[in-house]
């Protein structure tokens, strides 16, 4: 099945530090999402994408839509604590009818901040 | 606004014995998904709920996976009988409509199951 491919698997920085992770496709997507979550909780939304080359910010957050749209990338500007968690990045699959789409999710990218 | 609420957080079974999950969404929400997530992989939607219609349960095992949406509200999760691979974090998650990839999912905090 369809897969997004997300590096690096983990990062282990310094509070302050700036993150850059990003999130690849064999496939086109129309949107791509960015979630974060915290242990014993589900994701949260960070950021949606809808628009290739489109860069969004939320706070320290952002986000950009890859040009050829099979790829997105998430910055994290001066890291803290509270940004430890994984992040994940997602897209949605659409029936051929295109009624109804499944979202699909990578395998996360797990970040620590060392205080 | 209250979020997704899901019971128990928590369930410790041996194999082959029955487990069942609850969760009550966004007041609103019309469209309820049940996803899987195993360790150290992004969540797997088991089905989606329209109201209380089955919209997609391709990824659902059926010989052993059940669920139900009785009156388009609260939604329970069945497993019977456990597997040994079905330890996971099951997340229960509503969005207000369907078919709209820009309608926000929030998902609730989960269930763990460890099958022994």
């Amino acid at each position: 099945g369809q897969q997004l491919n997300q590096s690096p698997q983990s990062m282990f920085i310094q509070e302050g530090e700036d993150v850059s992770m990003n999130c690849t496709s064999s496939s086109i997507f129309n949107t791509w999402l960015w979630y974060k979550q915290e242990p014993g909780e589900g994701p949260v939304l960070l950021i949606a994408l809808y628009k290739a080359g489109e860069l969004t910010s939320n706070g320290r957050l952002t986000a950009q839509f890859g040009i050829t749209r099979k790829d997105s990338f998430l910055n994290i500007s001066a890291s803290i604590p509270s940004d430890v968690g994984i992040y994940f990045c997602a897209g949605p699959l659409y029936n051929s009818g295109g009624s109804n789409y499944k979202l699909t999710f990578g395998k996360g990218t797990l970040l620590t901040v060392n205080p | 606004e209250a979020g997704v609420a899901q019971s128990p957080r928590y369930k410790i079974i041996e194999k082959r014995q029955s487990v069942a999950f609850w969760c009550n969404p966004i007041s609103g929400h019309a469209t309820l998904y049940w996803y899987q997530q195993i360790l150290g992989q992004g969540p797997k939607l088991l089905i989606q709920f329209q109201n209380n219609g089955v919209v997609d349960d391709s990824q659902l095992p059926k010989d052993r996976f059940s669920a139900e949406r009785l009156k388009g509200v609260d939604s329970t999760l069945k497993i019977q009988p456990a597997k040994l691979e079905d330890s996971a974090v099951y997340l229960c998650a509503s969005s207000l409509i369907r078919g709209v990839s820009t309608d926000t999912q929030y998902f609730g905090p989960g269930t763990r199951l460890t099958v022994l």
